[in-house]
């Protein structure tokens, strides 16, 4: 079992539409909670963050967090062709010194 | 502006020639590291380093080496390469390893083993 697991995709959704990506983390005592988006050919960049359980909301985007079962996902709203991108879960093994990412989600906006 | 400096950006090399990665952060941060990115598998970490002549092993370390003389710098170093080190390459610092910190990467070093 993969320490940080994603639904490799593609997921394709309609321009406007809420895109929705899961991921499941398998290290209980894990801290911190992180989506990165990557375009092809560039280094992930940092969209969201979260550390506790619940929701955190920036601008279109919502992070979601479950503890009790391991899972965050990242809702995109009104999703624009733009959001066209690789999605990376990542999570701060205990202690808070490496990051592990999952293999990523792609997302395809269709205009 | 806060940027984390990889060269070369694109390499081809042939097997068992020997070849540095180079890395540079500005930031002052002390957790450096680096992560290969292979398809299907995501991002793997290297090597890390939580400050000047402090290394550790990440979870793919076999090939690979590194120093960290310096807080801003932090070279990969493939001593022998092989045709399975082919990969994308990223260099990666952060203020401190702790949880909550964001991860800044460099823009990716292509890499061609043949």
């Amino acid at each position: 079992q993969k320490e940080v697991e994603q639904n490799s995709g593609p997921l394709s959704v309609p321009e406007g539409a809420i895109a929705s990506l899961n991921c499941t983390y398998s290290d209980r005592g894990s801290q911190s909670f992180f989506w990165y988006r990557q375009y092809s050919g560039k280094s992930p960049e940092l969209i969201m963050s979260i550390y506790s359980n619940g929701d955190k909301e920036d601008g279109r985007f919502t992070a979601q967090l479950n503890k009790a079962s391991q899972y965050v996902s990242l809702l995109i709203r009104d999703s624009q062709p733009s959001d066209s991108a690789t999605y990376l879960c990542a999570v701060n093994r205990p202690g808070g010194f490496k990051t592990i990412f999952g293999a990523g989600t792609r997302l395809f906006v269709k205009a | 502006e806060a940027q984390v400096t990889q060269n070369p950006r694109y390499l081809i090399t042939v097997t068992g020639k020997k070849l540095t990665v180079t890395c540079s952060q500005n930031m002052n941060h002390e957790y450096m590291s680096w992560y290969r990115q292979d398809p299907g598998l995501g991002l793997r970490q290297i090597y890390y380093s939580m400050n000047v002549e402090v290394t550790d092993k990440g979870d793919v370390p076999e090939g690979y080496k590194v120093s960290r003389k310096e807080k801003r710098n932090f070279p990969l170093i493939l001593e022998s390469p092989s045709p399975n080190q082919t990969s994308l390459y990223f260099c990666a610092s952060t203020r401190s390893g702790g949880p909550g910190n964001t991860i800044y990467f460099g823009e990716g070093s292509w890499l061609t083993v043949v």
